[in-house]
């Protein structure tokens, strides 16, 4: 079984402050990575994956995470992070077929 | 191209009753899967439908049930309703049923059981 841990639930962080949000998984196969954004009562939006091959992944908004398989994680960074960025975040792991297994969630909240 | 809808947007039901959950799947896309987001928490995927048959369940009973349509737009069941059931369903479409393919999901059902 694989399981996704997102070891903070809430990071708040000023307007044009860096950051960095943290996801450890586990599994006993490889795995594709995922990182979702999800905004007040909105659906789930991909900002990034990782598939293979390079370690370090950009994504849109300026996000970018970077794949470390000897710690099983994959940590989503941004380095200026706006008011707009303020919603959910959520790490996700895929194995076999389309299954997601998805962590807790972050809150990251940007204060002006 | 238009993305996956859903319908509807929100919904109240009372306990013991049945409620179905619709969603358009994103064009030529033949696999939708349907996931329960608890209020506070990460979604939990709930089952998977592939050329109109089941291929993958998560850990929900039976009155959890689904379908999909030729179209491969797909229909979410849950009979005997719980206040747990409470919760976001969000239906996600992707073009193949297996490998490194992303899930394009919608906006969401509301659901809330009183």
């Amino acid at each position: 079984a694989q399981s996704v841990t997102q070891l903070d639930s809430q990071v708040p962080v000023f307007e044009e402050a860096p950051v960095e949000l943290r996801c450890n998984y586990s599994s006993s196969v490889s795995v594709y990575l995922f990182w979702y954004v999800q905004y007040p009562n909105q659906g789930l939006q991909l900002l990034l994956k990782y598939l293979s091959g390079s370690t370090l992944v950009k994504g849109i908004n300026g996000f970018e995470a970077e794949f470390n398989k000897s710690q099983t994680s994959f940590h989503l960074r941004k380095p200026s992070v706006h008011i707009s960025d303020t919603a959910e975040y959520f790490c996700a792991v895929k194995k076999a077929g389309n299954m997601l297994t998805f962590g807790g969630g972050t809150r990251l909240m940007v204060k002006p | 191209e238009t993305g996956v809808t859903q319908s509807p947007t929100h919904l109240i039901k009372t306990r013991g009753q049945q409620v179905t959950l619709r969603c358009s799947s994103q064009s030529g896309h033949n696999t939708v899967s349907w996931y329960q987001q608890a209020l506070g928490q990460g979604p939990q995927f709930i089952f998977q439908y592939y050329r109109e048959e089941e291929n993958g369940r998560g850990n929900f009973p039976p009155r959890f049930s689904g379908l999909q349509f030729p179209n491969y737009s797909s229909e979410l069941n849950v009979n005997a309703l719980e206040l747990d059931d409470s919760a976001l369903y969000l239906c996600a479409s992707s073009p193949q049923y297996r490998g490194n393919t992303e899930a394009f999901f919608g906006q969401g059902t509301r659901l809330t059981v009183v």
